[in-house]
């Protein structure tokens, strides 16, 4: 087990809804990211917190958005939910930013269904 | 341009047999770091073994190995004396640095199933 930790496991929710998902980091762990797995893909970066602030993001639109707590836990939220937003939202933890950025331990990810 | 290109959508190996999985990647940087992770049923991706790209020896975790060529830009994962658990879906990914965070892009994936 890596110590990153997702709840819930699985979610399904309504088009147009809005969805939270949260991510407790491994301990010592101060930078947190969101991905996105569809089905059959490999993950894609959504955004990335680092001590408590966004410093930096992938190709998604702003209704995808998220939090990150002084214990460095982390929300995402997602508003308005699309039938293409069905997907597998892993969170990554892991310790600094840029070239200093160590190796990141996954959870087990949140399974999103949106009918 | 895909960035990390995983050729093989799935493999088959024998149980005790050594198997490699392709990755090759493209860059422009010369500092950057090489990731292979293991993805079984549950989700959860399993971090498996890293390369820098100033390593000059080949990463070795137990029965894993990186067979790293650079000129080439390869990364390919040997697995040896393969295990029923070892089948899984198996990602290799690239860490790049982008105004001073760091991202990983992954390739599609190879689906490995090992045979009794």
């Amino acid at each position: 087990e890596t110590g990153v930790t997702q709840s819930p496991t699985h979610l399904i929710k309504t088009r147009g809804q809005q969805v939270t998902l949260r991510c407790s980091s491994q301990s010592g762990h101060n930078t947190v990211s969101w991905y996105q797995q569809a089905l059959g893909q490999g993950p894609q970066f959504i955004f990335q917190y680092y001590r408590e602030e966004e410093n930096g993001r992938g190709n998604f639109p702003p209704r995808f958005s998220g939090l990150q707590f002084p214990n460095y836990s982390s929300e995402l939220n997602v508003n308005a939910l699309e039938l293409d937003d069905s997907a597998l939202y892993l969170c990554a933890s892991s310790i600094g930013q840029g070239r200093l950025n160590t190796e990141a331990f996954f959870g087990q990810g949140t399974r999103l269904t949106v009918v | 341009a895909q960035k990390i290109t995983q050729t093989q959508p799935g493999m088959f190996v024998q149980e005790k047999e050594a198997v490699t999985l392709d990755c090759t990647y493209d860059t422009s940087d010369q500092s950057y770091g090489l990731f292979w992770y293991k993805q079984p049923s549950s989700g959860e991706m399993i971090f498996l073994i890293y390369q820098g790209s100033y390593d000059e020896q080949n990463a070795t975790e137990g029965r894993y190995s990186l067979n790293f060529q650079k000129a080439r830009k390869s990364a390919n994962l040997v697995i040896s004396a393969s295990q029923l658990g070892d089948s899984a879906m198996y990602f290799c990914a690239m860490r790049e640095v982008n105004s001073g965070y760091s991202t990983l892009t992954f390739g599609k994936g190879t689906m490995l199933l090992v045979s009794p």
